[in-house]
């Protein structure tokens, strides 16, 4: 089957450097895909990482190895308004573009 | 920029009843989703369609059915509400695997 694992909480202080870890199992693997949502609020995209390596987008960062199956999203000099919680996703087998979602890692930032 | 729209924020029905949530996308995207979202169990697909009448099952199809009769129009259908469909439902429309576009979520309460 396939499967997401990311920790379900993680707490930093603003101006710090966080990193939320995603591993993956899956038939096929066409990608990673990282959300943001806010309480409240829609999950929004932020990073998609199909080869290996460093994808970086102003203060968010997301890498992959795909031998490893594994994936992280670094986030620097954190703010307040990064208080979210952080879903890895992978598509889903079976030929369509639907995507498999880990769990979610609530992140809380405190000053 | 996509919009993704919803027919309620907030809706409360009582078991037994007909329910039926719609989503509308702006964006021409063949893909469409629905999911629910429950704490600590992140998203889980529900029903997705890839063309206009057009579906297939998700995860955890069991209770609902949907319908697409037109490219930018999806719906959830609760045919008999019941209090274990409590949840936050989001619809989601894309192009491909890498990005979805989620709407602003329809929080049901079944009692």
């Amino acid at each position: 089957g396939q499967s997401l694992e990311q920790p379900s909480e993680v707490t930093a202080v603003e101006g710090a450097i966080v990193q939320i870890n995603c591993t993956y199992q899956t038939s096929g693997f066409y990608g990673l895909s990282w959300y943001q949502q806010h309480d409240g609020g829609a999950p929004t995209f932020l990073s998609y990482n199909a080869l290996d390596g460093l994808e970086e987008t102003g203060r968010f960062s997301s890498f992959l190895s795909r031998s490893d199956s594994y994936g992280y999203l670094l986030l620097q000099e954190l703010q307040m308004k990064d208080s979210a919680s952080y879903f890895c996703a992978v598509r889903g087998s079976g030929g369509y573009n639907k995507l498999i979602f880990g769990a979610g890692t609530r992140l809380a930032v405190h000053p | 920029d996509v919009k993704v729209t919803q027919s309620s924020r907030y809706l409360v029905k009582r078991t037994g009843e007909k329910v039926f949530l719609e989503c509308v996308q702006d964006m021409d995207h063949e893909n469409m989703f629905w999911y629910r979202q429950d704490p600590g169990l992140g998203l889980r697909l529900i029903y997705f369609s890839y063309d206009v009448k057009m579906k297939e099952k998700g995860d955890i199809p069991e209770g609902y059915s949907v319908s697409r009769e037109k490219k930018e129009r999806f719906s959830l259908i609760l045919e008999s509400a019941s209090t274990n469909q409590t949840s936050m439902y989001l619809c989601a429309s894309s192009f491909t695997s890498r990005e979805q576009y989620f709407g602003p979520g329809t929080r049901l309460t079944v009692t």
